[in-house]
């Protein structure tokens, strides 16, 4: 089973700040099978990114992803305030398919 | 309207079973897999279980292998998830996705609100 670890666990900026969120696999991820989603308090989880770095239908640009192998960077240009939530990055191109632990984006 | 709409969660004892449904609409349900993905209060993401869209291929997270079992009935538009021999550790907010693919892989570009489920005398 791949194991993913994101850093930090809790990342405090301001609105119009930059985020990078890593994800570091245990083992190769496979073909960049790597996604990303948000959560925001209440809610179900929010599709992202895909294939490591293409957009999810509606996702603004400012969600950028990036990576290959065993590191990944989920990039947010600038802040806007309904950004702070919780994001996840999964796998799935190794089964059991598995996400990482999660990192809050919290407002400074 | 796209959606996934689970039911079936509630208080529950450790030891005995609960069913769960997802109900999806707007889309061509058996063109894809489905997947229930569990949350427990105050904690991250768990993989539960995959079924592939003909049922073929099945696959469990080793903490509910041999307890619970997938299954889907496309003519209903359906997923299920029967959960047997509960524990406490299966507590939960527990949510329905769909893949982007067929065969139980792909990542999950719908979910639903979730169904919670609570374990405990």
């Amino acid at each position: 089973e791949i194991v993913l670890t994101q850093s930090p666990g809790t990342l405090s900026l301001s609105p119009g700040e930059r985020a990078t969120l890593s994800c570091r696999a245990s083992q190769s991820v496979s073909s960049s099978y790597l996604a990303w989603y948000q959560q925001k308090p209440g809610q179900a989880p929010r599709l992202l990114i895909y294939g490591a770095s293409s957009r999810a239908t509606g996702i603004p640009d400012r969600f950028s992803g990036s990576g290959s192998g065993t590191d990944f960077t989920l990039t947010i240009s600038r802040l806007e305030p309904e950004d702070f939530a919780v994001y996840y990055c999964q796998q799935y191109g190794s089964s059991p398919g598995t996400f990482g632990g999660g990192t809050k984006v919290e407002i400074k | 309207e796209v959606q996934l709409v689970e039911s079936g969660g509630g208080l529950v004892q450790p030891g005995r079973s609960l069913r769960l449904s997802c109900a999806a609409s707007g889309f061509t349900f058996d063109d894809y897999a489905m997947h229930w993905v569990r949350q427990a209060p105050g904690k991250g993401l768990e993989w539960v279980s995959g079924i592939s869209w003909n049922s073929g291929s099945i696959g469990y997270a080793d903490s509910v292998k041999g307890r619970f079992t997938i299954s889907r009935d496309n003519a209903k538009n359906s997923l299920y998830l029967q959960m047997n021999s509960l524990r406490a550790e299966d507590t939960a907010l527990y949510y329905c996705a769909k893949s982007s693919e067929w065969l139980v892989s792909g990542y999950f570009d719908l979910w639903g609100r979730g169904t919670l489920v609570t374990v405990s005398s």
